[in-house]
């Protein structure tokens, strides 16, 4: 039972430009939101979260905004850059810290 | 180095053998996790610790599955008579309880991966 999806597995973008990442959840228990980033052989490394009491967090070129209404959270990257290729996760927990996690989505940031 | 650690990086065994992962948290974390990643998913959340008292552990994914946290520190996975189908990343994270930037944010090793020929 997938509570949380990420319905798009792969987007690519021109640097500079704005990366949009998707994640919808069915969980109204949910009360914190993440997003992870992982390269090829490395574990996943935190970048941003939420919690359900925002609507937006913002940290630097990172911002995720939660719709609690449609339950449904989103990441933007602006500026993107080359770095910033890597396979995004969204993560949701609900009154602990244990997580639930999407399928993930490749992010191509083209030069 | 202080993240999380994880021992072996890669196993390869025989269907049937018996594998032992090692987990070393962060050293002031009181709250330790197993999951499972496969290709093309998200990790799946296996067990999690917090001290040395495992507080959930059904979704295990059998009764080949076991972990341990005997001292509140480290954690080992064992897999028994592994399958073919056992083949996967498996990430061990860990947490304070006591996060004070209170971001919910989980800490992980690098994964150790798992071959099942």
């Amino acid at each position: 039972d997938q509570q949380v999806k990420q319905n798009s597995p792969s987007l690519s973008v021109q640097e500079g430009r704005i990366s949009i990442l998707n994640c919808d959840y069915t969980n109204s228990m949910f009360d914190y939101f993440l997003w992870y980033k992982k390269y090829p052989a490395e574990g996943p490394t935190f970048l941003i979260s939420i919690s359900s009491i925002k609507d937006k967090n913002e940290d630097g070129r990172f911002t995720v905004f939660l719709n609690k209404s449609a339950k449904h959270l989103s990441l933007h990257i602006v500026p993107s850059q080359p770095g910033d290729s890597a396979v995004y996760f969204c993560a949701a927990s609900a009154n602990d810290y244990k997580l639930s996690f999407g399928a993930g989505t490749t992010v191509t940031v083209r030069a | 180095d202080t993240g999380v650690s994880q021992d072996p990086r890669h196993k390869i065994t025989k269907r049937g053998q018996n594998v032992t992962f090692r987990c070393d948290p962060i050293s002031e974390h009181n709250r330790l996790y197993w999951y499972r990643q496969t290709l093309g998913q998200g990790p799946e959340f296996l067990t999690y610790f917090q001290n040395e008292a495992q507080l959930e552990k059904s979704r295990l994914l059998s009764d080949r599955f076991s972990a341990e946290r005997p001292k509140g520190s480290f954690s080992t996975l064992e897999i028994q008579r592994t399958e073919q189908g056992d083949s996967a990343m498996y990430l061990c994270a860990s947490s304070s309880r006591l996060d004070r930037r209170n971001t919910g944010e989980l800490f992980f090793g690098e994964g150790s991966r798992l071959t099942v020929l």
